[in-house]
């Protein structure tokens, strides 16, 4: 299955400031899958990204507060703009690999973000 | 639209006791998934299950699917320690979108 590097692994920024999450995957990939996880909740999905098109984004998130880069098949980012406290949650990104179905999905470490 | 559903939220068990967590979701899929999260960690991938009466173990841990019931379980057998964690199970919609819905998940307690 893949190997996905995440950076930071974890972050204090200051309200009104943008973070930029990168993930590098070993190998290539058709999607790319970006979470949010709140304190104690569960996670939920913000975008799907795929190389060469723009990002498809899930209700309640939008591209100019969540702007997405997939410049090719390994590697996306992530920025978080204008934050605000209630921007402080885990940010994920995960993998649809070739075998999936077999496989499962694989997820990088996580972002931890910290608004204040 | 899928909506998966966990219980219990939180689940205290001693050492050595036997429990099943439930995950039912909403509408038909064949591809459910369980993973663990140890706290102020990634996801770490369990089981995949990708058709109605599939069961898979892994050491104490069993997972089912009854895909006509739309219902996961994953039992936990003769718990230990190292298995407290938060579990969650995520469906495939079935949608030609490849995105998982999280179930809320489970955290999970063992105490000595």
């Amino acid at each position: 299955s893949a190997v996905i590097s995440q950076k930071p692994s974890r972050d204090i920024c200051q309200r009104g400031t943008s973070l930029t999450i990168q993930c590098q995957v070993d190998s290539q990939v058709t999607m790319m899958f970006w979470y949010r996880q709140q304190p104690g909740q569960s996670l939920t999905l913000i975008a799907t990204a795929n190389q060469g098109s723009e990002a498809t984004y899930e209700s309640g998130f939008v591209i100019d507060k969540f702007p997405i880069s997939r410049p090719n098949l390994t590697f996306s980012t992530l920025t978080v703009s204008n934050m605000s406290p209630e921007d402080s949650s885990i940010y994920l990104c995960s993998v649809e690999v070739v075998g999936t179905a077999t496989n499962g999905y694989t997820f990088g470490s996580g972002t931890r973000l910290t608004v204040v | 639209e899928l909506k998966v559903e966990q219980n219990p939220l939180f689940l205290s068990m001693q050492e050595g006791k036997n429990y099943t967590i439930y995950c039912n979701y909403s509408t038909t899929s064949d591809r459910l998934y369980w993973y663990r999260q140890d706290p102020g960690k990634s996801l770490e991938s369990l089981f995949v299950l990708l058709s109605n009466g599939a069961v898979k173990q892994e050491g104490r841990l069993m997972a089912s699917l009854d895909t006509k019931a739309r219902l996961s379980t994953l039992h936990i057998t003769a718990a230990v320690h190292d298995l407290s964690a938060t579990y969650f199970c995520a469906v495939d919609p079935m949608d030609s979108s490849y995105k998982l819905i999280f179930g809320s998940g489970t955290r999970l307690l063992v105490r000595p």
